[in-house]
């Protein structure tokens, strides 16, 4: 069964402090990894997409990882804003060219308090 | 910036009542897609068409649920009779190319059923 599982569930941290979410997925045959953050009352953006070949990729302060082997990824949050605090939500692609089916985690919220 | 553009942002009704979405797309764009997110389920995929033929539906309720694209501008997601468990956060997005490609979401509608 294809599936999607991140941890932690939800995770509070102070401002200026790292931080890094956790994406454990079971999908075949897989195609890419996103990470999309979203803000509360709107909808997701895209983080990060890494394909089966790229096992780093970096967006600002945002660095996603992809261990195919392992099928785990993560996200890395360098020096934590304010702003960071969202949903982050880790979403396999599953197929290949235009007929892919997206499989979505649950996401983990995360609060980064002053 | 390009956005995709839903409205109402927010809508309340009674149980029964006919319920209409719309989704303006970016410009360009060629693949629409429909998604329902709930606290206990998530973001899941309803529908999603491409040049405006609808491609998967296979996680739309096919007896209340009917989405359609009547032009490039324009797509409507119909819910006729809404129910309560209907209550969730509905996105549209857009991309081109298939559900493999980069996917640019709306702020979404949020719909009560009382």
């Amino acid at each position: 069964k294809n599936q999607v599982e991140q941890s932690p569930q939800s995770l509070i941290i102070l401002e200026g402090k790292n931080c890094t979410l956790q994406c454990n997925y079971t999908v075949s045959p897989f195609s890419n990894l996103r990470w999309y953050k979203q803000d509360t009352g709107r909808g997701p953006v895209s983080l990060t997409i890494m394909t089966f070949s790229e096992n780093t990729k970096s967006n600002g302060r945002y660095t996603a990882t992809l261990d195919a082997d392992t099928k785990q990824s993560s996200l890395h949050i360098t020096a934590s804003q304010l702003s960071d605090s969202a949903s982050y939500i880790c979403v396999v692609s599953a197929g290949s060219g235009n007929t892919g089916k997206l499989i979505f985690g649950q996401g983990t919220t995360l609060q980064v308090k002053p | 910036d390009a956005r995709v553009t839903q409205t109402p942002r927010d809508k309340v009704t009674e149980m029964g009542q006919e319920v209409t979405m719309r989704c303006q797309p970016i410009l360009g764009h060629n693949t629409v897609f429909w998604y329902r997110q709930t606290m206990m389920q998530g973001l899941e995929l309803l529908a999603y068409f491409r040049n405006r033929a609808p491609l998967d539906d296979s996680g739309m309720p096919k007896d209340r649920f009917s989405a359609e694209m009547p032009d490039a501008t324009l797509a409507t997601l119909k819910i006729q009779p809404s129910e309560p468990r209907d209550s969730a956060v509905y996105f549209c997005a857009s991309a081109v190319g298939g559900p493999n490609q980069p996917q640019h979401f709306g702020d979404g509608t949020r719909l009560s059923i009382l």
